[in-house]
């Protein structure tokens, strides 16, 4: 069965600076997607950025970008110029790629993100 | 166009209380996730749909829960006998298809709270 963990219950951030939120899975498989989602203090689960595992390149979107470590099975998120609305719980998530798998998403236990002013 | 929604946004009952929570997926979504959240945790995988047919329901704790989607669109979460335990944040997902690269949209969820 696969597993995701985060170990960093709480980070905290100076507005404008870069944050980094670590994520670890473990997986036999070899092909499979890796997200990150927002999830701010209104529950609504946003997804933040995605990497496919066959993919080398790192994914980017705007301030957001990942170092996703295959062989190290590790997926870490990179947040730059920290915004205040950037404050929220952020989960790290597994999802098995074929379509017989289902894609059932597989989250670890959060991280919680504070930005000071 | 749309989102996900669900209702109610919360939800307060008494242990032993039947509850149903509802789901709204975006339209043409034909599959359908449930997850529950419990507080300072991620989200658990309950059961997926796609169309009308549970096609993954491992997920489900025990036989208390049990959910449907009868016409392919709407689906109900049902739970019996309800417990202390099952508060949490029950939150639903759809996505236009199941696996692959489809992505899913989330709900932003009813909290289930069992006195």
């Amino acid at each position: 069965a696969q597993t995701v963990t985060q170990s960093q219950p709480e980070m905290s951030v100076q507005e404008a600076e870069t944050v980094t939120l670590s994520c670890t899975y473990d997986t036999s498989e070899s092909d499979y997607y890796l997200f990150w989602y927002k999830q701010p203090p209104s529950r609504q689960m946003i997804l933040v950025i995605r990497q496919e595992a066959y993919k080398q390149q790192n994914a980017t979107e705007n301030r957001f970008s990942v170092n996703f470590q295959k062989a190290a099975k590790s997926f870490s998120l990179k947040i730059s110029d920290s915004q205040l609305g950037d404050a929220a719980m952020y989960f790290c998530a597994y999802r098995s790629a074929p379509y017989n798998q289902g894609g059932k998403l597989i989250f670890g236990q959060g991280t919680e993100l504070s930005v000071k002013p | 166009g749309a989102g996900v929604s669900q209702t109610p946004s919360n939800k307060v009952t008494e242990k032993g209380k039947y509850v149903e929570l509802r789901c709204d997926p975006i339209s043409g979504h034909t599959a359908l996730y449930w997850y529950r959240q419990s507080l300072g945790q991620g989200p658990e995988f309950l059961i997926y749909f796609q169309g009308t047919g549970a096609a993954d329901d491992s997920g489900l704790p025990n036989d208390r829960f049990f959910a449907v989607r009868p016409e392919g669109s709407v689906s109900t979460l049902k739970i019996q006998r309800t417990e202390r335990g099952d508060s949490a944040v029950y939150l639903c997902a759809s996505s236009p298809r199941a696996g692959g690269h489809n992505e899913q949209f989330f709900g932003p969820g009813t909290r289930l709270t069992v006195l």
